[in-house]
Parts: structure tokens; C-alpha cells; sequence
């Protein structure tokens, strides 16, 4: 089991653009869980998804959203993206309210 | 509102010496504290929970609710501990996980 996965490593955009970050949990996980963290600083809850249903949010704009699937991987969509928005997004799944397990990240950057 | 602070960003202590990573909280339910750690070039891993009550490569963890305290102590440091140490804190019957700053301990050979 590779446990948690995300796509892709880097990605950079332009201001105004959207993006799609993409995670698969570890495998028997079915809950999955986003977070943003900004250099410097510890990762922020952004929202949870369990059952394709978004399960509690964190204080984040609706430009932020996201999808779960039938096999429980999960997308996170940010649209009009802003120079703040820069930032590593980290994907954790757990097995309902169980230990979470963090991949590795997504590296956004906007210029 | 939750909320999570550790005082020291960075913490330097010699190989043998005692660590002492501080994290206080502000929840006024039942926390549920934990302290997650991230090596170099790896992910963030759950280090412990309060609610296991165990020690994890020798660090322990006790919650203090008069003090809202959750600090992490080992006894004798080793270089193989020299990371970035989180702690976190998920308010009983909620999801989100609301995360400290950071302290990167560094153990001085």
C-alpha cells in the first residue's frame, strides 16, 4: 500500500485561474480531509468528506471546494485563484474518526 | 473558537539533554490533543494521542486541563529526533483538526 497519494507534486498558476488537486487515501480509509499550509505556519483544516458528502469546513472562502468518489478519492477545487492561495495542500485520510494519515502535498504557487 | 499556540518556533537543545515542547490550547469542551511530527523529506505522522497514554520513542505527552496544557517531554534527546513537531487539538464530536505553528527541535550532536 503506497498510503496516501496526491497529484500532482507542483503546480503553478496565474492569478483569476482555477485548479483541481487530486488524492487517493490509504487503502480501507474511507474519510478524507484537506488542509492548506502557508510557509511558516501549521496546516489549516479546510474541509472533510465522508460518504461524498462534505462532513464539517474550516473558515475558508466557497471558492474552495470538493468532491469525494464512489472509491473515496477526493479533489479539491480552488477557483479565481488569489496570490495568497499559494500555499502546500495536504490530503489525510483516516478510517471514519480514526488516526489520520497525510500525504505528501501538492505545492501551489500563483503568481 | 480552538486554537493551539507554541510558543517557540525553534528549540536547540544537546544530544542527552532533556526536551520539553510546549503547547498550550483554547477550547472550552472536551479536546481531544495530539502531537503530530514531520522529518526531514517526509510526511506528517501522529506522533501520540493524550487519550493513548503511551510513549512513542520515548516521548510522552500529559494533558493538563487547569493549565490547558498538552507539552511534549523526553527525558535524554537523540539527533534522530531533530524535526518539526506539531501540536493539535480536535474539539470531541467535530472533525476539524486545528493545528499549532510549529516547533523544529533541533538536537545538537
Amino acid at each position: 500500500d503506497a498510503g496516501v497519494t496526491q497529484s500532482p507534486t507542483h503546480l503553478i498558476k496565474t492569478r483569476g485561474q482555477q485548479v483541481t488537486l487530486r488524492c487517493s487515501p490509504k487503502s480501507g480509509h474511507d474519510t478524507v480531509s484537506w488542509y492548506q499550509q502557508a510557509l511558516g505556519q501549521g496546516p489549516q483544516f479546510i474541509f472533510q468528506y465522508y460518504e461524498e458528502e462534505e462532513r464539517q469546513r474550516g473558515n475558508f472562502p466557497d471558492r474552495f471546494s470538493g468532491h469525494q468518489f464512489p472509491n473515496y478519492s477526493s479533489e479539491l477545487n480552488v477557483n479565481a485563484l488569489l496570490l495568497g492561495d499559494s500555499a502546500l495542500y495536504l490530503c489525510a485520510s483516516s478510517q471514519s474518526s480514526y488516526e489520520q494519515y497525510f500525504g505528501p502535498g501538492t505545492r501551489l504557487t500563483v503568481t | 473558537a480552538q486554537r493551539v499556540t507554541q510558543p517557540e518556533k525553534l528549540l536547540s537543545v544537546f544530544k542527552g539533554a532533556p526536551v520539553e515542547l510546549k503547547c498550550n490550547y483554547s477550547y472550552s469542551g472536551s479536546p481531544e490533543l495530539f502531537w503530530y511530527v514531520q522529518y526531514s523529506r517526509q510526511r506528517l505522522q501522529l506522533l501520540l494521542r493524550h487519550i493513548s497514554r503511551e510513549s512513542i520513542k520515548g516521548f510522552t505527552a500529559d494533558l493538563n486541563k487547569g493549565e490547558t496544557s498538552f507539552h511534549l517531554k523526553k527525558p535524554f534527546a537523540q539527533e534522530e529526533d531533530s524535526a518539526m513537531y506539531y501540536c493539535a487539538l480536535k474539539a470531541g464530536g467535530y472533525q476539524k483538526v486545528t493545528f499549532g505553528i510549529g516547533t523544529k527541535l533541533q538536537v545538537i550532536p
